[in-house]
């Protein structure tokens, strides 16, 4: 069974900084490329960005709203994701999720992690 | 980029078929095929509906179906059941190298 669980969220204030991680069991993680998608409350899904796996270059996207802030990394040997967020902002409050493409796809998310920004 | 445009509520009667429309541009769902659709119940994880415009995920009951003309994909709902009462949301791969979501519908069973 596949899993994916975030965790690292919190409250944060505006400028400040957060790393949001994302560990995956029950699928080849290595050969998964992996989103971030987030929900501000009572808001829609915002696709936040992605990572290819390292085997298809390891090269990331990103939304515009978060290019430049926000980067998106893996580490293979640990089957866990990453969002390092910078600069953030009131805006970026939201629940975040990971989660993976298969077969054209976001099949399988995680429960999601909760980033507050405030003053 | 905005977000793909859907219709914020679509309501129905059990059994009718509603229609969800997710208009893009050229830039996402008029060239390529790579749109899906995701159902999301209130608190819980998004679900994956259809993908590749037209394929239903594993196990998802064949009343849900999805079509595309040009810059619009739809998701049609048939026979509705009060389950099915959740937002439904539409995304597509853009020639940026991103996906867009949908602005979300809320579906309504009557």
């Amino acid at each position: 069974e596949v899993q994916l669980v975030e965790s690292g969220g919190g409250l944060v204030k505006p400028g400040g900084s957060l790393r949001l991680s994302c560990a995956a069991s029950g699928l080849t993680f290595s050969n998964a490329w992996m989103n971030w998608v987030r929900q501000a409350p009572g808001q829609g899904l915002e696709w936040v960005g992605r990572i290819r796996s390292i085997t298809d270059s390891g090269t990331t996207d990103y939304a515009a709203p978060v290019k430049g802030r926000f980067t998106i990394s893996r580490d293979d040997s640990k089957n866990t994701l990453y969002l390092q967020m910078d600069g953030l902002k009131t805006e970026d409050t939201a629940l975040y999720y990971c989660t993976t493409i298969q077969s054209g796809g976001f099949v399988y998310w995680g429960r999601g992690t909760l980033v507050t920004v405030s003053s | 980029q905005s977000a793909l445009t859907q219709p914020a509520s679509v309501s129905g009667s059990p059994g009718q078929s509603i229609t969800i429309s997710c208009t893009g541009t050229s830039s996402d769902v008029g060239v390529y095929n790579y749109v899906s659709w995701y159902q999301q119940h209130p608190g819980k994880v998004p679900k994956l509906m259809i993908y590749d415009v037209s394929y239903r995920s594993l196990g998802v009951s064949n009343r849900f179906s999805g079509s595309k003309s040009g810059n619009t994909a739809s998701l049609t709902i048939s026979g509705l059941q009060a389950e099915d009462e959740a937002d439904y949301y539409c995304i597509s791969y853009t020639t940026s190298s991103t996906y867009l979501f949908g602005t979300g519908t809320k579906v309504t069973v009557l």
